[in-house]
């Protein structure tokens, strides 16, 4: 099946803690993503990646760290969590076109993160 | 201010009725719109995507209507299910950019 997996689902840490979230797609999709959603908030891009070893950041970096090494794989880290950064997140996998593509984005079913 | 606004915030109805969602955005200048369905605890997923010339698409139930000139999308549920019950998104696209502008989008609970 057709799909992006993400772990772990539910993830309870302390501030400063360094953690990573994996990300990984079966579709061969050279476009990768992470948002975070937030109540009251759409979806906003943390970083983005259109092919292995090209990262970019989006609209809230700061606090994220990314990497592509593999096609398949763009795990979401970060390095000295704060409160702040408790929210839902989602990674996303496109066809090379990027989200613009007929069929958009496909959606992991998405990381809970509680900093405490 | 956001530039992606859907309206109502949330929406309850009875199984069988129909039901219109809206989609107010000023990006400018505009290269494409997308609904996507978000299920509780799971990620979104694409219904149907408008660019600029198309003023409706139909994906089964689902029919999207846009209006380029005042910047206005509907998504239409026609004969809802519960399974509709869902949290639907609005996201637009400018022209000249790669950057998306999701909306904050509109809880739908359909109740038998």
């Amino acid at each position: 099946e057709a799909q992006v997996t993400q772990n772990p689902r539910y993830l309870i840490t302390v501030t400063g803690k360094k953690l990573t979230v994996t990300c990984s797609q079966n579709m061969n999709h050279e476009y990768m993503s992470w948002y975070r959603q937030d109540p009251g908030l759409g979806l906003r891009q943390i970083y983005y990646s259109m092919n292995v070893e090209v990262t970019d950041k989006g609209d809230v970096p700061e606090g994220y760290k990314v990497s592509r090494k593999e096609k398949r794989n763009f795990p979401l880290i970060l390095e000295s969590p704060s409160p702040n950064q408790t929210s839902l997140y989602f990674c996303a996998s496109s066809f090379a076109g990027g989200p613009d593509t007929f069929y958009g984005y496909t959606f992991g079913s998405g990381t809970r993160l509680t900093v405490v | 201010k956001n530039q992606v606004e859907q309206s109502p915030q949330s929406l309850i109805i009875l199984e069988g009725k129909n039901c219109t969602l809206q989609c107010n955005y000023t990006v400018s200048p505009f290269s494409n719109l997308r609904w996507y369905k978000q299920d509780t605890g799971r990620g979104p997923v694409s219904l149907t995507i408008m660019t600029f010339s198309e003023n409706t698409k139909s994906n089964g139930r689902y029919t999207a209507t846009l209006d380029a000139d005042t910047k206005q999308s509907s998504l239409h549920i026609t004969a809802s299910q519960l399974s509709d019950s869902a949290s639907y998104i609005c996201v637009v696209r400018g022209r000249n950019t790669d950057k998306l502008i999701f909306g904050t989008g509109t809880r739908l609970q359909v109740f038998p």
